[in-house]
């Protein structure tokens, strides 16, 4: 069991917005900022935001939020070549590592 | 992109041990948190340890305590992974990943990754 929590799944067509969630607690999410990663079939994974910040070569259709216990991951006119998984990440006090969601699935229908 | 690429990843049988490398280049290692994840076959992305810029703290995933060491030589612009007491359930794809400046605990640029099989 992982201890962020993230949707199995979402899915959505070209052109849409889709939010992703992750969800966590005081000692994690509620501490510290959160890493979004993209995951395209089994391949090396891809930083597509860093806290609020976009890495260079990021299309600034994804952005990134955080309220309390909550991550969200917004991509906004979604492309084909956005289908892959997503997993979030931040640091966690109370355990002394790093922690991973178990990763949302985006298919673009 | 800043590389990272990772080296040693093998088929080992229950019980023996590994020794996995990633070196850095393009970037001024000694400035960052360096950090291993895995993913098992199948399975999401684990944490697996991380360490500080200048080696002083290391931080583990329970499940390696006491078998797993990762060290940095940053005169080398390399990070390590020595993996001893390797189980069955230790196989997957190894991934090394740099932090960032501004944020604890995130990776920022990610490893191709190295393939770890433990099996007899």
């Amino acid at each position: 069991q992982s201890a962020l929590t993230q949707e199995a799944s979402v899915s959505g067509t070209v052109g849409q917005k889709v939010t992703l969630s992750c969800s966590g607690n005081s000692n994690n999410i509620g501490s510290y900022a959160v890493g979004w990663y993209q995951q395209i079939s089994h391949g090396a994974p891809k930083t597509v935001m860093f806290g609020n910040s976009l890495p260079s070569g990021i299309p600034d259709r994804f952005s990134a939020s955080q309220s309390g216990t909550t991550a969200s991951l917004t991509i906004s006119g979604l492309q084909p070549e956005d289908e892959a998984d997503y997993y979030c990440s931040t640091w966690d006090y109370s355990l002394s590592a790093q922690v991973f969601g178990g990763g949302t699935k985006l298919t673009v229908l | 992109e800043v590389p990272l690429v990772e080296s040693g990843g093998d088929l080992v049988q229950p019980g023996g041990s590994l020794r996995l490398s990633c070196a850095g280049s393009g970037f001024t290692f000694t400035s960052y948190w360096m950090t291993w994840v895995r993913q098992a076959p199948g399975r999401g992305l684990e944490w697996v340890a991380s360490i500080k810029e200048d080696g002083s703290d290391k931080y583990y995933v329970d499940s390696v305590k006491g078998r797993f060491t990762i060290s940095r030589d940053n005169t080398k612009n390399s990070l390590y992974l020595q993996m001893n007491s390797l189980r069955v359930e230790d196989t997957a794809v190894y991934y090394c990943a740099r932090g960032t400046l501004t944020i604890f605990g995130v990776a920022l640029y990610w490893g191709q990754g190295t393939l770890v099989i433990v099996s007899s």
